[in-house]
């Protein structure tokens, strides 16, 4: 059973950068034609697509947030992380990983999620 | 401002059978596959129909997904008191080279 851990600073200052990992356990993270993706969720709102990175080859983000967002694999530690510069209060969410096995937006497994405040 | 659009709010009595409307462009749903997603309070989403119609395992047949033109529908049948939760419609978006979501309806059971 494939699962997905966020896991990462609770509290960052403004202007600062907002780091993430992802572990995945239960099967490789490089096996498979899959994409592995960062959502988030601010509170009491909707859900907003973030970024990915895909086994095939390369990784892209949503363009609002393109000239901030990287997102890497580590395949080493079965990992994948997100890192978001220039933190503003609008950051501040829920922040989930998922796996996309579609690669158009079918995020069949979930991390629980990690609240990331941005704040100083 | 989603770009999916989705009703802000659906209700329906223990029973019935109710539908949630998820409405895009030839550059989303017009062109790709629509994804539907339960959220419980304070849990992460869950895949409940994946490539229009298709159900995951373990993911009841009460629930269906249907799709024409750039419209997608969710419908749930036999509504059920612990149905009550958040619902996202989502595709991919050619145009944006993206995932974009609905803005999420929330299901109360009266």
């Amino acid at each position: 059973q494939v699962q997905l851990q966020e896991s990462g600073p609770g509290l960052v200052k403004p202007s600062q950068t907002l780091s993430l990992t992802c572990t995945v356990s239960g099967g490789s993270i490089s096996s498979g034609s899959y994409c592995w993706n960062w959502i988030r969720q601010p509170a009491g709102e909707g859900l907003e697509w973030v970024g990915r990175v895909c086994n095939s080859g390369g990784a892209n983000s949503h363009p609002s947030l393109k000239r901030r967002v990287t997102i890497s694999v580590d395949t080493s530690k079965n990992q994948f992380s997100l890192r978001l510069n220039s933190v503003t209060a609008a950051d501040t969410a829920v922040y989930y990983c998922a796996r996309d096995p579609d690669s158009t937006g079918s995020f069949d497994y979930w991390g629980q999620g990690t609240l990331v405040t941005v704040s100083s | 401002q989603s770009v999916l659009t989705q009703p802000p709010s659906a209700s329906g009595t223990p029973g019935q059978r109710v539908t949630i409307s998820c409405s895009g462009s030839n550059s989303n749903i017009g062109s790709n596959y629509v994804y539907w997603y339960q959220q419980l309070p304070g849990t992460a989403p869950k895949l409940l129909i994946y490539r229009n119609n298709q159900r995951p395992s373990g993911v009841p047949d009460r629930f269906s997904g249907s799709k024409s033109g750039t419209s997608a529908s969710l419908a749930i049948s036999g509504l059920r008191s612990d149905d009550e939760a958040d619902y996202y419609c989502a595709a991919w978006d050619d145009s944006l080279y993206g995932v974009v979501f609905g803005g999420g309806t929330k299901l109360t059971v009266l």
